[in-house]
Formats: C-alpha cells, sequence, structure tokens
C-alpha cells in the first residue's frame, strides 16, 4: 500500500516552542490517528480523529484534519524535551471486514526539542 | 488499557535460520492482528493482517512463504522469518484489534531482529 507524506521530515525547535507537523493521505478515510515513537521503541498511541471531525484536543495536542485537502495536521504546544521522538499519522481506509483497521503510516517526522 | 506483548524483544540469528516471534493481547480477545515492519529510520510498512483460524492476508509484495504467520487463537500470533537474511534485519512490530466496537487497536513494543 502505498504511504502518507509528512513534512518536515524533521523539526528542531527549542523548549516552550510549538511544533507543527502535517502529514498527507492518498485515499478516503475512516479515521486518522497519531502515534509517538521513541528511538527503537513502540508506538504510544496520541490521538484519533474521525473522517467526519474538523479538529480535536487532548492537553497539548491539538489535531485538524481536512477532509477536501486529504491531509492533517498535529501541533504540540509549549513543548518540553521530552517531547523528542518520531510522529507518524496512521490512516485507516473505509474497508469492512478483516480489512477493517489497517492503518497505512504516514513517513514520519522526527522532533527534537532542544532544552 | 490493553495491552499487547511481543517475544522477544530482540534476538540476533544467523543467515538461513529461522526465527519465531510471538505477538499476544494479554487481557483481550483479537480475531485480528497486524504484523508490521520498520527499516531504521523509517516509517511502519503493514507486512500482513493475521486472522484467527483462517489464512493470513498479505500485502503486495511480501513473501508469504518467507514469513509465514500462524494465528491459532484468540490471543496470539506468530510471525516466522523463515531462512532469514541480513536484509530481513528490522524492527517487526505487531498490532491486535479488539473484537468489540469500537475495535481499537493496540500495538505491541517491537521486536528488534538482527540476521548476521
Amino acid at each position: 500500500s502505498q504511504q502518507g507524506e509528512e513534512d518536515p521530515q524533521a523539526l528542531s525547535i527549542q523548549e516552550g516552542e510549538n511544533a507543527t507537523m502535517n502529514c498527507s493521505y492518498k485515499t478516503s478515510i475512516n479515521n486518522l490517528q497519531w502515534y509517538r515513537q521513541n528511538s527503537g521503541r513502540g508506538l504510544v498511541h496520541l490521538i484519533l480523529i474521525r473522517s467526519n471531525e474538523r479538529e480535536k484536543h487532548s492537553g497539548r495536542l491539538r489535531v485538524t484534519l481536512d477532509t477536501s485537502k486529504k491531509s492533517s495536521s498535529l501541533l504540540i504546544t509549549a513543548s518540553r524535551a521530552a517531547d523528542t521522538a518520531s510522529y507518524f499519522c496512521a490512516s485507516s481506509r473505509n474497508a469492512g471486514g478483516t480489512s477493517y483497521g489497517k492503518l497505512t503510516f504516514g513517513q514520519g517526522t522526527i522532533l527534537t526539542v532542544h532544552p | 488499557g490493553a495491552v499487547v506483548s511481543q517475544h522477544p524483544s530482540w534476538v540476533i540469528c544467523k543467515s538461513g535460520t529461522s526465527v519465531k516471534i510471538e505477538c499476544r493481547s494479554l487481557d483481550f480477545q483479537a480475531t485480528t492482528m497486524f504484523w508490521y515492519r520498520q527499516f531504521p529510520k523509517q516509517s511502519l510498512m503493514l507486512m500482513a493482517t493475521s486472522n484467527e483460524g483462517s489464512k493470513a492476508t498479505y500485502e503486495q509484495g511480501v513473501e508469504k512463504d518467507k514469513f509465514l504467520i500462524n494465528h491459532a487463537s484468540l490471543t496470539l500470533s506468530t510471525l516466522t522469518v523463515t531462512s532469514a537474511h541480513p536484509e530481513d534485519s528490522s524492527f517487526y512490530i505487531c498490532s491486535a484489534r479488539e473484537q468489540i466496537l469500537p475495535y481499537e487497536q493496540y500495538f505491541g513494543p517491537g521486536t528488534r531482529l538482527t540476521v548476521t
């Protein structure tokens, strides 16, 4: 399956600044999720936004979804050094049966937050 | 929240040998599990969908005879990398999908495979 695109590929900021990452996908979706991955570790689920939602908040995270442009953005406000990680978007298509839940991951953004 | 475990967390094997990786849903049943592969500094690529009691569905370009998947119970799926080669060295991650609405999906911690 083709993967979506994310930009930037790498982002370096200072603590306290906001970090914005963008993601594009190729097909119509049921929902889009954002994950975080520390180096060499598993995935941590951050937030899910459904196709009929435009914006969602969770703590310092804000996610937007524009289905007309097939794009999403993740904003992390007041970043901390501990936010340093790779961030991936993953889209879930409108597929039924056992294909339900298949995720297509974006290329990811490597975020570095300097103390 | 629900927990998915993987065993082993890392493994080193010699070229030509086979390696089995287990994915377990610890506190829920999962009819469907997914196997992903992640090369260094790259994203996750779906390899196959593992269905309890039936054959796995492989993504295009993934050799089913090389990556054997068995989903023998509602809490366990295994991925066997047969005749492993150095190019199979990667991070393998599984996820398990709950059987009940809203069909939440949970990821395992991953298995680092190094083939020498």
